[in-house]
């Protein structure tokens, strides 16, 4: 069974601080999101990784992705409060013939303070 | 053009009622996703659609939980009777293809609270 941790579950940063988010999975899987969901809004995209050693950048936000560690990040830089969310990495996985699901990790609950 | 669209935002029922949920996808994908987060813990697939078929169900949890997507549009899933650990937030994602093509848009979640 493909299981997905994230840590940490919850940050507390100041702003202008950096700080690293970790995506660890179980099995084997080429294809990892990054989400962000603010309360009561849905999941929005932010980064799809396709390969190893696939690295993308919006902003504050940069992500990577190590498929023979089985392991992605997504480093803040700089914080602002507008960063404050829940950020859930998820990793598809194949359910049979040609359909996917998604498997998420816990989410990590950001809050950024002045 | 309008995102995933979910109905109601917020349930409250009583445990033993019959509660459901509606989705309308994007318009034009063909794909359906259920999934659930439960109080801390991780977002769990529930079912998966294409057009009006039941591609993968293996995340429901039991048969008080059922799906259906009749004319391969919207999307409704009756709880009954629910449960107060059937409590959570009910997400629905659409998708126009499988992968490789594209990724999946959700919507904003409806959350349900059994008491």
């Amino acid at each position: 069974e493909l299981k997905v941790e994230q840590n940490p579950l919850f940050l507390s940063m100041q702003e202008g601080k950096n700080y690293t988010i970790y995506c660890n999975y179980s099995t084997t899987s080429d294809r990892l999101y990054w989400y962000r969901q603010d309360p009561g809004k849905s999941l929005e995209s932010l980064f799809v990784l396709l390969s190893n050693g696939a690295v993308k950048q919006e902003g504050r936000l940069m992500a990577s992705l190590d498929t023979k560690a089985r392991l992605s990040t997504l480093h803040i830089t700089a914080a602002v409060h507008d960063l404050s969310a829940t950020y859930f990495c998820a990793v598809d996985r194949r359910s049979g013939g040609s359909n996917y699901k998604l498997t998420f990790g816990k989410g990590t609950l950001l809050t950024v303070n002045p | 053009e309008a995102g995933v669209t979910q109905f109601p935002s917020h349930s409250v029922i009583e445990k033993g009622q019959t509660v459901t949920l509606r989705c309308d996808p994007i318009s034009g994908h063909d794909n359906l996703y259920w999934y659930r987060r439960v109080m801390g813990k991780e977002i769990k697939f529930l079912l998966h659609f294409v057009k009006e078929s039941k591609q993968d169900e293996s995340g429901m949890p039991n048969n008080r939980f059922l799906a259906e997507r009749t004319g391969g549009t919207y999307s409704t899933l009756k709880v009954q009777p629910a449960e107060l650990e059937d409590s959570g937030v009910y997400f629905c994602a659409s998708s126009q293809d499988t992968r490789p093509n594209t990724e999946a848009f959700f919507g904003q979640g409806t959350r349900l609270t059994v008491v």
